[in-house]
């Protein structure tokens, strides 16, 4: 079956250091991979995706994302956290099927204390 | 300019009852979607319409019906609420019906059935 994991339900980080929200995923043939970030009482914004070439995948904000193959993991990074990146962070993935259909996964929540 | 607006944004009722939610987008889009977020943040996708027709119909109730009387439009129904309706509502666009595009959401409606 195709998936999408988010293993931590919650990611603490002090203002300034580095963060890291993980993904891995579980489809047939080449993922589409997204993530995207949802603020209190919000939809979700689109923060950056991966299609093809370069594993780093640079995005909104100063967020970047890895996409490593072997490892079927696409982990979102940030090198210096603020603490209104504070929000709920979701990995996708799509073209489930050869379908427009994405996958998402069970959120993370991020929390940079100052 | 709100690129994809939902009406209303908060929506109580009682059980049995039927209501509607809007979606407008003013992007241009050709595909359109309708999510449920649970109470624990889980997304999961109910629809979507590309350029006015029904692509993906997931393993959702009869009791909700979805309508697109043009592009830029998407509407849901819900007939007979239940409790287990309570939920947020997002609805999203895209430009295409193809795997890599990205979906740009709406606010959300929050629907409480008593």
């Amino acid at each position: 079956a195709q998936s999408v994991a988010q293993p931590e339900d919650q990611v603490n980080v002090a203002e300034g250091n580095p963060l890291t929200v993980k993904c891995t995923y579980s489809v047939s043939g080449n993922p589409y991979l997204f993530w995207y970030v949802q603020y209190p009482n919000r939809g979700l914004q689109f923060l950056l995706k991966y299609i093809t070439g370069d594993n780093l995948v640079k995005g909104s904000y100063g967020f970047e994302a890895e996409f490593n193959k072997s490892q079927t993991s696409f982990h979102l990074k940030k090198p210096s956290a603020l603490v209104s990146d504070s929000a709920l962070y979701f990995c996708a993935v799509g073209g489930i099927s050869g379908t427009y259909k994405y996958i998402f996964g069970t959120g993370t929540r991020l929390k940079v204390l100052a | 300019d709100t690129a994809v607006s939902q009406t209303p944004k908060y929506l109580v009722t009682q059980m049995g009852n039927d209501k509607s939610i809007k979606c407008e987008q003013n992007l241009g889009h050709d595909t359109m979607y309708w999510y449920k977020q649970d109470s624990k943040k889980f997304l999961k996708i109910m629809f979507s319409y590309n350029n006015k027709e029904l692509i993906i119909n997931e393993t959702v109730p009869n009791r909700f019906s979805p309508k697109s009387p043009d592009k830029a439009h998407l509407n849901l129904h819900i007939n007979s609420l239940e409790l287990g309706d309570s939920a947020v509502y997002f609805c999203a666009s895209s430009p295409w019906a193809v795997a890599g595009s990205v979906q740009y959401f709406g606010p959300g409606t929050r629907l409480t059935v008593t």
